[in-house]
């Protein structure tokens, strides 16, 4: 079956822009986590949507929103881009959060100049 | 918040020596998931740990749970130059909430 796809891979946007990304999870799972990457801070979650339903939600700021819709597709979205946005967006989703294993899509290279 | 620290943060060895990662929660762990992340990649699950004291074995690879559910270990025999990457372990509270936390990871170099 179809792995989890996120679209764009790379994207550069200028500080003060917006931004949307795009997660489409492996059929049949209903929970998707997104979490933001960089080489200082690892792995940091952002959120996580189960049934169209925001469940959890890490530590960033208002600037950073999700939706999931009814087909479990997820988007996140980054408003008034910040230099420190730079950074691997992952997307990962799961049968059940936590207690299945998640699959990770390739994720989206963001540049903010 | 929970907290999920690995150490050591980078590990070079030679290609044939051994290499272990440990993982230790600030919180009590309904479960413990290990995922190797390779150069340019994205995390790709390993295994997954639940019972206390566990241990699990993957051709190479051993997988410990401790036996207070806050401690975890993964060690790599004679590694390979294909065991190059950095290796997160993720942790579910027993809170609630179903968060998978990660840990900070343990970026592996192997040197022929």
């Amino acid at each position: 079956k179809a792995g989890v796809t996120q679209t764009p891979r790379y994207l550069i946007k200028t500080r003060g822009q917006q931004v949307t990304l795009s997660c489409s999870p492996i059929s049949g799972h209903r929970s998707v986590s997104w979490y933001q990457q960089t080489p200082g801070q690892g792995l940091q979650f952002l959120f996580e949507y189960f049934s169209e339903t925001q469940r959890n939600k890490g530590n960033f700021p208002g600037r950073f929103s999700g939706r999931q819709f009814s087909n479990s597709r997820s988007e996140m979205n980054v408003s008034t881009l910040e230099l420190g946005d730079s950074a691997l967006y992952l997307c990962a989703s799961s049968l059940l959060t936590g207690s299945t294993e998640a699959f990770f899509g390739q994720g989206t290279r963001l540049t903010v100049v | 918040g929970q907290q999920v620290m690995q150490i050591p943060q980078y590990q070079h060895v030679q290609e044939g020596e051994d290499f272990t990662t440990y993982c230790n929660s600030s919180t009590t762990l309904s479960n413990i998931q290990w995922y190797k992340q390779r150069p340019g990649g994205h995390p790709v699950f390993l295994i997954q740990l639940v019972k206390s004291g566990e241990v699990k074995k993957q051709k190479r690879l051993t997988f410990q749970f401790g036996e207070a559910k806050k401690n975890s270990s993964l060690h790599i025999t004679a590694t390979q130059t294909t065991d190059v990457g950095t290796y997160f372990c993720a942790g579910l509270s027993t809170g609630g909430g179903n968060k998978l936390t990660f840990g900070t990871g343990t970026q592996l170099k192997v040197e022929l």
